[in-house]
């Protein structure tokens, strides 16, 4: 079972680049996250989306856009990196009704180094 | 705001000996959830339990319980039995009922000692 799948695992960018976070799950989730980590922190909401075309922010949105045009399918694009976005990503899935409360799908996270 | 609490930044614990990691949450909703997962060196996030605000007796899961004080806040997680492999980060989480966001706390990294 693939579950949340992140591509890449790690990157390296030079401050102004822009890249893309590709996050894809196949258990027909409705509602998808990206978090960020930084060391030795929580993690952090940025965006999240309930389902394709609906997309809201988080509590860290600046620096970030997503978009959510299937089910499957929630990228992550992060424009002009700023040395503040250096962090581990996380990409994540629920199902609202799970029996487990919804409980969060994780992908096994992108570690990105903005220099 | 949503808010969860961890005040414990690290602890130790002694193999086979319990451990209870402490979280206070804040929170005005009437329907949340509240979640433990655990994070191993490696970097993976390991769900290991979870309790729903309505839920009247504590939920367990194996070696895990989750000791809830609705009144209090507090939603604790209580591992019993430490294994040298327990060693990780934890961190406790809150489901907002009505919204499905998730909010996380800054973690409590236990170590168990041989």
């Amino acid at each position: 079972n693939a579950g949340v799948t992140q591509t890449p695992k790690f990157r390296i960018l030079k401050i102004g680049q822009s890249m893309t976070l590709q996050c894809t799950q196949d258990m027909n989730h409705n509602y998808m996250y990206w978090y960020r980590q930084d060391p030795g922190m929580g993690l952090k909401l940025i965006y999240y989306s309930v389902g394709a075309g609906i997309t809201d922010k988080g509590e860290v949105p600046n620096g970030y856009n997503v978009s959510r045009s299937t089910t499957e399918d929630f990228p992550l694009r992060l424009e002009l990196a700023a040395p503040s976005q250096t962090s581990v990503y996380f990409c994540a899935s629920s199902l609202q009704g799970d029996p487990r409360g919804g409980e969060l799908f994780f992908g096994e996270g992108s570690r990105l180094t903005v220099l | 705001a949503q808010k969860i609490t961890q005040t414990q930044p690290g602890m130790f614990v002694q193999e086979k000996e319990a451990v209870t990691l402490d979280c206070t949450y804040d929170t005005s909703d009437q329907s949340y959830g509240l979640f433990w997962y655990k994070q191993p060196s490696s970097g993976e996030m390991i769900f290991l339990i979870y309790q729903g605000s309505y839920d009247e007796q504590n939920a367990t899961e194996g070696r895990y319980s989750l000791n809830f004080q609705k009144a209090r806040k507090s939603a604790n997680l209580v591992i019993s039995a430490s294994q040298l492999g327990d060693s990780a980060m934890y961190f406790c989480a809150m489901r907002r009922g009505n919204f499905n966001k998730f909010y996380f706390g800054s973690g409590t990294k236990l170590n168990v000692k041989p």
